[in-house]
């Protein structure tokens, strides 16, 4: 009974480089959620995917950052152009349903280093 | 928007000592109330939730947490605890806006509970 998988588990990018992070929810959920976790600082929502559409994106940097969740494979979090500001861990969560009731399973998280 | 807001940074125990984590929360329509536990270098999992009745609501590992509507207070308690809670523990709220919830988590700062022999 898989979890929800994300790699790598940790990844290091020098300034300008990019970062792909990489999140498969749970066998049978299509909905997916990203949160970032910076130092000193609580988990902060960053965007909320069904499969193929973004619902909302109203936590997410407004440059450089993008999310997806194709028909097949996981859902990609896309950080171009890295800054050091975005050494963080970041997780992803998925659920059965969109319902607000409804349990979100939690990765291991990336924790993203910029050098 | 709603706002959650965690009292304690850090909550140092003995063992086997009852612990209580604070959590308040404001917003201008229903909520769910959460708590998670985020043991080092993991992800969140799940301690309890409130999403409607009985005020009191328990969870795994002996927690529980009464949600208190007129303080806007949903505090977290064990009555005995172990070494093995030493974590960092988040209070979670999502707008139960009916038809139109989701599962957007807004969290509070945390609280880093250690338990000392």
């Amino acid at each position: 009974n898989a979890g929800v998988m994300q790699n790598p588990r940790h990844l290091v990018r020098r300034r300008g480089q990019e970062a792909r992070l990489r999140c498969s929810p749970v066998k049978g959920h299509s909905h997916v959620y990203w949160y970032r976790q910076l130092p000193e600082e609580g988990l902060k929502f960053m965007v909320y995917l069904q499969k193929e559409n973004i619902i909302d994106e109203s936590g997410m940097p407004k440059e450089r950052f993008s999310a997806e969740f194709p028909k097949e494979g996981p859902s990609i979090l896309r950080i171009q152009q890295v800054v050091r500001g975005d050494s963080a861990a970041y997780f992803c969560a998925s659920s059965e349903s969109s319902g607000g009731h409804n349990e979100q399973f939690f990765g291991p998280g990336t924790r993203l280093t910029v050098l | 928007a709603q706002s959650v807001t965690q009292l304690d940074s850090q909550v140092p125990v003995f063992e086997e000592a009852p612990v209580e984590l604070r959590c308040n929360y404001s917003s201008s329509v229903s909520v769910y109330l959460f708590w998670y536990v985020q043991y080092p270098n993991q992800g969140l999992q799940l301690l309890l939730k409130y999403l409607s009745g009985s005020t009191l609501v328990k969870g795994i590992n002996g927690f529980e947490a009464e949600f208190n509507k007129s303080q806007t207070s949903f505090h977290l308690r064990k009555p005995s605890v172990h070494i093995s809670d030493t974590a960092e523990y988040f209070c979670a709220v999502i707008l139960n806006a009916g038809g139109t919830s989701y599962g957007k988590l807004t969290f509070g700062q945390g609280t880093i509970l250690t338990v000392h022999p």
